[in-house]
């Protein structure tokens, strides 16, 4: 059973466009989601996290949204660039930033110069 | 802050033979340690969670006694694939979590094996 359903799988933005990305999870003792930034034989980087408390966060040109009624989630990455070009994934926990990590799949941008 | 590293950044190895890979926690100490496996365009595996001075704890299907955990201080987990097969082949990655400001889970940049 897969608990953190991320879409889309793949994503081509022009550069200066929105990229949006998208997950949702089914477990309400999750309190924790974080994204994270992933280049080609890289580790995982963390960009940006957010817990239920709140419905927004923002850091430079990475926002996340959160609808706790909803389940769901969204990254959105504003004015993409060529360098934003990865695979992004986000991921959810319980017991805050404590708790094990669960990921959803991953979604693959490519940003067009 | 928050750097992970990781040794070797990639490995080679014959069929049968055992393979350690390190992870260290450069600036901050790591209570906690965390090993994933990632295949090709796959999201990370999730293998074992390991608490320094404690036996690690593995997630359901991966054998302890294949992939050695030990978390022997608060900056160094290590990993040793034992009795490697091409199976084992994949893309190791670790992470470490702190306390504090270090209280998220932060990635090293992964190991590359190749079993032949």
């Amino acid at each position: 059973q897969q608990q953190v359903k991320q879409s889309p799988q793949s994503l081509i933005v022009q550069k200066g466009g929105i990229s949006i990305i998208n997950c949702a999870y089914e477990n309400t003792a999750f309190d924790y989601f974080p994204w994270y930034q992933q280049f080609p034989g890289k580790g995982p980087a963390l960009l940006i996290a957010i817990r239920p408390d709140v419905s927004e966060k923002k850091e430079g040109r990475f926002t996340i949204s959160f609808n706790k009624s909803a389940k769901q989630f969204s990254l959105h990455i504003m004015d993409s660039q060529p360098g934003d070009s990865a695979t992004y994934f986000c991921a959810a926990s319980r017991g805050g930033s404590q708790g094990n990590l669960i990921f959803g799949k991953g979604t693959k941008l490519s940003v067009k110069p | 802050g928050a750097v992970v590293s990781q040794h070797p950044s990639w490995v080679i190895c014959k069929s049968g033979t055992s393979v350690k890979i390190e992870c260290r926690s450069l600036d901050f100490q790591a209570t906690t340690m965390f090993w994933y496996r990632q295949f090709p365009k796959q999201s990370l595996m999730l293998m074992a969670t390991s608490n320094e001075g404690s036996k690690a704890t593995y997630e359901q299907g991966v054998e302890k006694d294949k992939f050695l955990i030990n978390h022997a201080s608060l900056t160094l987990s290590t990993l040793t694939v034992t009795s490697a097969h091409p199976e084992d082949s994949s893309f190791y990655i670790c992470s470490a979590r702190g306390q504090g400001f270090y209280n998220e889970q932060f990635f090293g940049p992964g190991t590359r094996l190749t079993v032949l």
